[in-house]
């Protein structure tokens, strides 16, 4: 079955700290999408991904995030200077006709 | 924007009984998917429904997609412990292609009791 890949799979930094959340989408995937879960709450949209651009973020999504397709592999989310409300698990996904999650990040900031 | 509710935020069977969570949203979608989110785990697709009054099984789990469009539901019949988890609903906007957001429901939490 396909796969999406995310590292690290825990990161613990302190507030104010910049962090970047890698994920490896499937490879013929056109959608990448980045979704958080705060613990115990819904799956939040937070930015989808098209041809190399953001298509749509959210009001979570604020000038903090960015994202970044570098290499045409990876694709990475950025959060500039991380607040302790940033911490939640951060889920990729890859979307063809149906979307495949990423296993998460969970982001923990101190 | 557009609201996807569901109904309930919880609920607790005992192993063999039936369950039913519901998906509504206050427009019309294009299409909806249901996933099931183990404890401690991400998000695993599990349907979509893209025509209007379809119904889809999937062994114990039977899938339907209302009239208008704007409902959904999820029916698992005779529940088992490994049905334990959150099951969300994601809906795409009305007019919407493939890579447009999808919207996630806050989810319904089933525990089994064996």
């Amino acid at each position: 079955e396909p796969e999406v890949t995310q590292t690290p799979s825990h990161q613990v930094t302190q507030m104010g700290q910049e962090v970047i959340l890698r994920c490896v989408p499937i490879s013929n995937h056109l959608y990448f999408y980045w979704y958080r879960q705060i613990l115990g709450q819904k799956v939040e949209f937070l930015v989808s991904f098209y041809n190399n651009e953001i298509s749509e973020k959210s009001e979570i999504f604020d000038d903090q995030f960015s994202v970044e397709r570098p290499d045409g592999s990876n694709f990475t989310l950025k959060i500039r200077s991380t607040k302790l409300e940033d911490s939640a698990m951060y889920f990729c996904a890859s979307k063809g006709s149906e979307a495949f999650f990423g296993q998460g990040t969970r982001l923990t900031v101190v | 924007g557009q609201q996807v509710m569901q109904i309930p935020q919880y609920q607790h069977v005992q192993e063999g009984e039936d369950f039913t969570t519901y998906c509504n949203s206050s427009t019309t979608l294009s299409n909806i998917q249901w996933y099931k989110q183990r404890p401690g785990g991400h998000p695993v697709f599990l349907i979509q429904l893209v025509k209007s009054g379809e119904v889809k099984k999937q062994k114990r789990l039977t899938f339907q997609f209302g009239e208008a469009k704007k409902n959904s539901s999820l029916h698992i019949t005779a529940t088992q412990t490994t049905d334990v988890g959150t099951y969300f609903c994601a809906a795409h906007p009305p007019f919407s292609g493939y890579g447009q957001n999808f919207v996630f429901g806050p989810g319904t939490r089933l525990s089994v009791l064996p």
